[in-house]
């Protein structure tokens, strides 16, 4: 079947603008991840979703960043009020079981 | 803080040779699991080998295999008959949180392979 894949694979965007960043797990997975991977950087854990549980949301930086995941399935990725900062790569990820995370190609954010 | 620290942002190794990556981590837990995962070009992440804490067997995956060293909090990961597709960022990762379903990641090290 089909990998995680995410949308759009690039973002260009001007400082101030709203950008909504997709992601579509593997069809199954119930668990959902999304991390930050700015240049230089390791992965930042960024919101962890769970079945029908409430999201995990302790990575996220500021109010400028939220999540949400419609039925279990497709999240986005919002991030409000884009500054040169949140320029990286958006990396998610999906699993069933907790010890393999199934990643997807990333979005590249640019803030300009 | 609890860290993941790779000390070499670049290596390189000649095809066919075998090539050494350290991980080092820091925990205050007993049981967690730890994993090496791979980044082509092409961004998407793979995972190579995970090693669970409390087994003293090394894992091994074909080629790829681990030294864990628990009391030194020390995992590297060793690549035998290197070949020219290894070429990508290898990343360290601790396991934590409930299931270890949160990863806490190191800075990784860019691998080169030359034919």
């Amino acid at each position: 079947g089909a990998g995680v894949s995410q949308s759009p694979s690039n973002k260009v965007t001007e400082k101030g603008k709203d950008v909504e960043l997709r992601c579509d797990p593997i069809s199954g997975h119930t668990a959902l991840y999304w991390y930050r991977q700015s240049l230089g950087q390791g992965l930042e854990f960024l919101i962890y979703f769970q079945g029908n549980s409430a999201p995990d949301k302790s990575g996220l930086p500021s109010d400028r960043f939220s999540a949400e995941r419609t039925g279990g399935s497709v999240s986005t990725l919002t991030i409000q009020r884009t500054q040169q900062e949140d320029s990286a790569v958006y990396l998610c990820a999906s699993n069933t079981k907790p010890l393999e995370q199934f990643f997807g190609p990333g979005t590249r954010l640019t803030v300009l | 803080a609890q860290t993941v620290t790779q000390s070499q942002p670049e290596m390189s190794v000649q095809e066919a040779e075998t090539v050494t990556l350290s991980c080092t981590y820091d925990t205050s837990e007993s049981d967690y699991y730890l994993f090496w995962y791979k980044q082509p070009p092409s961004r998407q992440m793979i995972l190579v080998i995970r090693q669970e804490a409390y087994k003293q067997q090394n894992a091994t995956e074909n080629r790829f295999s681990v030294n864990f060293q628990k009391a030194a909090k020390s995992f590297s990961l060793k690549i035998s008959d290197s070949q020219l597709g290894d070429a990508a960022m290898y990343f360290c990762a601790r396991g934590y949180g409930g299931n270890n379903r949160k990863l806490i990641w190191g800075l990784g090290t860019s691998l080169a392979v030359n034919p």
